[in-house]
C-alpha cells in the first residue's frame, strides 16, 4: 500500500532563505506526483505536477525535482517570502488511479 | 472562472440525519473526486469518479455514497451520518484521465459537524 510521508512536519525559517521540502513515498508506480499549498481554512492551490518520465519542473521560485527510483521529491523554494507560509502537501497519483497525499509540512517565514 | 463550487461550506446536523454535499465544476472535467481532511490524519480519498457513471472507492469510503449522473456534479451523500464524520470535506477535478499533466483543482472546502 503507497504511504507518502513529508518531513518535517513544520518548519521555520527567515526571510530571504532558500529551503528545501522533502516528500517520500514507498511505491515507485506512480503517474504523477503533485506539490499543493494551502493557507489556513483553505482550500488546496497547485503549485507544481511533476510527471513520472520528469525530473523537475520549475515556476517562479519554485522548483519540484522527482526521484523516482528513489521514491523521493523536493520542492526548492527560492528567497522566502512571509506570503510563503503555509502548509505545502505532496500527492501522488497511484497506477490504481487513487490519490495518496502526504500529511504535509507546516511553513512558518519569519519576517 | 474556472473553478470546483461545494455546497454547503458550513453544516452542524445531528446522527443519522441524511445530507448531501454538492460539488460542481464548470471545466468540462471528467475526474471528480472526494477527500476528507482530519488533523494528524491529513487529506485521504474517499471516492473518485473517471467519468459519468463510473465510480470507485478510495481509501475511506464507509459510511458515504456517490454518484455521477452528469459530468459537471459529483454530490457526496451521507445516508446516516456519525459523530466520526466530523471532518473538513473536499472535492476535486480534473481533466483527463489524471495521466499526465493533468492538474487537480480543489473546491472550498464544506466543514461538517455531526452531533
Amino acid at each position: 500500500k503507497q504511504e507518502v510521508t513529508q518531513i518535517p512536519a513544520a518548519l521555520s525559517v527567515p526571510e530571504g532563505e532558500n529551503l528545501v521540502l522533502n516528500c517520500s513515498f514507498t511505491d515507485s508506480a506512480i503517474y504523477n506526483l503533485q506539490w499543493f499549498r494551502q493557507d489556513p481554512g483553505k482550500g488546496l492551490t497547485s503549485l507544481l505536477l511533476i510527471q513520472s518520465s520528469q525530473r523537475e519542473q520549475t515556476s517562479g521560485r519554485l522548483n519540484a525535482s522527482l526521484d523516482k527510483s528513489s521514491g523521493r521529491s523536493t520542492l526548492y523554494i527560492a528567497a522566502s517570502q512571509p506570503g510563503d507560509s503555509a502548509t505545502y502537501l505532496c500527492a501522488v497519483l497511484n497506477r490504481d488511479d487513487k490519490i495518496i497525499f502526504g500529511k504535509g509540512t507546516r511553513l512558518h517565514i519569519l519576517p | 472562472e474556472a473553478q470546483v463550487t461545494q455546497n454547503p461550506r458550513y453544516l452542524i446536523t445531528v446522527t443519522g440525519k441524511k445530507l448531501t454535499v454538492t460539488c460542481s465544476q464548470n471545466m468540462n472535467h471528467e475526474y471528480m473526486s472526494w477527500y476528507r481532511q482530519d488533523p494528524g490524519l491529513g487529506l485521504r480519498q474517499i471516492y473518485y469518479s473517471m467519468n459519468v457513471e463510473v465510480t470507485d472507492k478510495g481509501d475511506v469510503p464507509e459510511g458515504y455514497k456517490v454518484s455521477r449522473k452528469e459530468k459537471r456534479n459529483f454530490p457526496l451523500i451521507l445516508e446516516s451520518p456519525s459523530p466520526n464524520q466530523t471532518s473538513l470535506y473536499f472535492c476535486a477535478s480534473s481533466s483527463g484521465r489524471l495521466m499526465g499533466a493533468n492538474v487537480l483543482t480543489f473546491g472550498a472546502g464544506s466543514r461538517l459537524t455531526v452531533l
